[in-house]
């Protein structure tokens, strides 16, 4: 099975403190994507990365960037992190082959930023 | 953008019951995944659609691609099926656009 792993379940920092999620998968997927789910607004896609070193810009990426130096690795990064930025961060990944498109979560990040 | 409706927002069954959530597009759809996220955060997802039946145990879903709308079906449900649902399809550069979810509480 496909495993998406994100490497904290909780997280609390406080306002200013530069942020690192960081997200890896096993399965040799081309696309990895970082998105933020609030009470109300669903899933929003923050960032996606379709290669190494490749990266583009989803819906809400203001007060985020991302890395993705290696194919199984994608890290989200809150350079400064402000309060509006609490919330509960999931990552996923997709192959572009095969049955492509599917996309595999990993167990999401609560952060708060107090 | 195009904007994603799904129904009911929250659903309360008694254990056994059956239910149909519902997904409308307002565009076309092209790979229309379904989800479920447990009361512990994990999405798993459950269908990938774009059109026709599917069939996995006690849910199926259905895609009619030319009426934009898709149709996840519970039967005999379980307390383990609460959670949210959600649908979603994929946009330019392999983007989700997901729907606000329903939310399924089941009651033993």
């Amino acid at each position: 099975d496909v495993k998406v792993t994100q490497s904290s379940r909780y997280l609390v920092k406080r306002t200013g403190e530069k942020v690192f999620l960081e997200c890896v998968q096993d399965m040799d997927h081309e696309n990895m994507f970082w998105y933020r789910q609030d009470p109300g607004l669903g899933l929003r896609l923050i960032y996606f990365s379709y290669d190494v070193k490749m990266k583009e810009k989803g819906d809400i990426p203001e007060g985020y960037s991302v890395s993705r130096e290696k194919k199984e690795r994608f890290s989200l990064i809150l350079e400064s992190a402000s309060t509006n930025q609490t919330s509960m961060y999931l990552c996923a990944s997709s192959s572009r082959t095969g049955q492509h498109e599917k996309l595999f979560f990993g167990s999401g990040t609560q952060l708060s930023v107090l | 953008g195009i904007q994603v409706e799904q129904s009911p927002p929250d659903l309360i069954l008694q254990e056994g019951a059956n239910s149909t959530l519902r997904c409308n597009f307002s565009d076309s759809v092209n790979n229309l995944q379904w989800f479920h996220q447990n009361p512990w955060g994990q999405l798993i997802n459950l269908f990938y659609i774009p059109s026709g039946t599917k069939q996995n145990g006690r849910l199926s879903a259905t895609t009619v691609a030319t009426e934009r709308y898709s149709l996840l079906y519970i039967s005999s449900s379980q307390t383990t099926d609460s959670g949210v649902y959600f649908c979603a399809d994929v946009r330019r550069g392999n983007k989700l656009v997901f729907g606000a979810g329903t939310i399924l509480r089941v009651k033993s």
